[in-house]
């Protein structure tokens, strides 16, 4: 089955520097792959999206590329700020019609000012 | 901006016992949906719903399961029968369009079986 794996936490940066959390996915078909941040005391949000081979999302200054021959869709940000703090969950669904996404575990990034 | 709202944010419920937990989706949002996440687990798919029914569900979604939409608004979850596994932190989740639409989640609400 649909499987997405990414690196645990807590990932721990400071402020300005470059982050990078790994994401790779195994799944039978063409994929759409997302990454969804979960603030403190909020729910989940759409940070960004791809939706075939070599797209590149991105939003707030994060960006992420769908690799397909790598099956990686890796969060980066140039330079973080305290704000960034969240967790961040990497999500693909299958093409086909399918509806359900399927997630990792979490990330949880923690950015010391 | 508007949001999706669950309640209760936090139940503390009996092995065996019935619970509901409650999601009004965005207003003019078509497709409705259910995921939990185990605590150090990853959020797992439970339930999509559409046009008053059940358009999928995962392995997870048994018979002690369902999910009604009773009066327009609401969304509900109901676990007839709690186990001490079923505490997790359950999300709501909502969309205007199909496939391509953006997906918006709930704050989540924490239940606890002991």
């Amino acid at each position: 089955g649909d499987s997405v794996t990414q690196m645990e936490g807590p990932v721990t940066l400071s402020e300005e520097a470059f982050l990078t959390i790994n994401c790779t996915y195994t799944a039978t078909g063409y994929p759409s792959l997302f990454w969804y941040v979960q603030y403190p005391g909020e729910g989940l949000q759409l940070l960004l999206k791809a939706t075939k081979a070599d797209d590149k999302g991105s939003n707030k200054g994060f960006e992420a590329t769908y690799r397909k021959e790598t099956t990686s869709f890796h969060l980066e940000k140039g330079s973080v700020q305290v704000s960034d703090s969240a967790v961040y969950f990497c999500a693909l669904r299958e093409g086909g019609g399918a509806d359900g996404l399927t997630f990792g575990k979490g990330t949880h990034l923690i950015i010391q000012p | 901006e508007p949001e999706v709202t669950q309640t209760p944010s936090h139940q503390v419920t009996q092995m065996g016992q019935e619970v509901i937990l409650r999601c009004v989706p965005i207003s003019n949002h078509l497709y409705f949906y259910w995921y939990r996440q185990i605590l150090g687990q990853k959020v797992e798919f439970l339930v999509s719903f559409y046009n008053n029914e059940i358009s999928e569900k995962s392995e997870i979604f048994d018979d002690q399961f369902s999910v009604e939409r009773p009066d327009g608004s609401n969304f509900t979850l109901k676990i007839r029968s709690t186990k001490l596994e079923d505490s997790a932190m359950y999300f709501c989740a909502s969309k205007r369009t199909d496939n391509t639409g953006e997906l918006f989640f709930g704050e989540g609400s924490r239940l606890t079986v002991l």
